[in-house]
C-alpha cells in the first residue's frame, strides 16, 4: 500500500520553462511534507518542505503547494535549468511517529537546454 | 561540518552471505534512518534509531537488522542475502525531535550475485 504516490515516473521540460512535479498521498495523518532531489551515485538532498498548516512555501526558484482537501502537493521550479535534471522524491511524515519518513517512488526530471 | 558517511561505497556479496553496512551521522545528530532504494520503488524505509533505541521499523523481513552505538554511529546487517537485496542502501541523520533536517549519505551500493 503506497501511501505517497508520484504518478509520473518522468518529466521533460525545456530550459527556462516551469517544471511541475506532482505528489498525492493517502494518509490524512501526514502533517509535514518534504521534497528531495537526487543525482545518480549521490544521496538525496533536501530541497524544500511544508507544514500541513500552510498551503504554500517558497524558496528561490522552488515553490511547494499543498492542497490538504485533495491530499495533493506539487513542486514548481521556475525557471527550470539543466542542473535541475535529477530524480525528485516527495516525502511525508506523521510528526507523532517520530522520524518515520515515507517517500514516494520519485519522478525523473530532464531539463532540455 | 562533515556530512553523513557511509562505508563501504560498493559491495559485492554472494547469495546466502551476510553483510554489515556502516553509517556515521553528522556530529550532534542523534537520529539515524536507513532506506533501501531499488529502481521503480523509490526509497523504502527500513528502520530508525534514536539514542541507541529503534523507534520505527518498516516492512522488511527479520533478515534486516540494525543497531546504533552510543556515539550515534549505526550499522545495518542483512543476513542470508538474496538476489533481490541488491540495492542502494541509504542512511540519513537528523538532530531528532521536531527538527526534520535530514541529511543523507551517498549510500552503499550492494550487489548480490
Amino acid at each position: 500500500d503506497q501511501q505517497v504516490k508520484q504518478n509520473s515516473p518522468s518529466l521533460s521540460v525545456q530550459e527556462g520553462r516551469i517544471s511541475i512535479l506532482n505528489c498525492d498521498y493517502t494518509n490524512s495523518m501526514f502533517d509535514y511534507f518534504l521534497w528531495y532531489k537526487k543525482y545518480p551515485a549521490e544521496g538525496p538532498t533536501f530541497l524544500i518542505s511544508i507544514s500541513s498548516i500552510k498551503d504554500k512555501n517558497e524558496d528561490g526558484r522552488f515553490t511547494v503547494f499543498l492542497n490538504k482537501s485533495a491530499k495533493h502537493l506539487s513542486l514548481h521550479i521556475v525557471p527550470s535549468q539543466p542542473g535541475d535534471s535529477a530524480v525528485y522524491f516527495c516525502a511525508a511524515i506523521v510528526k507523532t511517529s517520530y522520524d518515520k519518513v515515507i517517500f514516494g517512488p520519485g519522478t525523473s526530471l530532464s531539463v532540455i537546454p | 561540518k562533515a556530512g553523513v558517511t557511509q562505508t563501504p561505497r560498493y559491495l559485492i556479496k554472494t547469495r546466502g552471505q551476510q553483510v554489515t553496512l556502516s553509517c556515521s551521522p553528522i556530529s550532534g545528530h542523534r537520529s539515524v534512518s536507513w532506506y533501501q532504494q531499488t529502481p521503480g520503488q523509490g526509497l523504502q524505509f527500513l528502520f530508525e534509531y534514536f539514542s541507541e533505541t529503534q523507534r520505527n521499523k518498516g516492512n522488511f523481513p527479520g533478515r534486516f537488522s540494525g543497531r546504533q552505538f552510543s556515539n550515534s554511529r549505526s550499522e545495518m546487517n542483512v543476513s542470508t542475502l538474496e538476489l533481490g537485496d541488491s540495492a542502494l542502501y541509504l542512511c540519513a541523520s537528523s538532530p531528532g525531535g521536531q527538527d526534520y533536517g535530514y541529511t543523507f549519505g551517498s549510500g552503499t551500493r550492494l550487489t548480490v550475485v
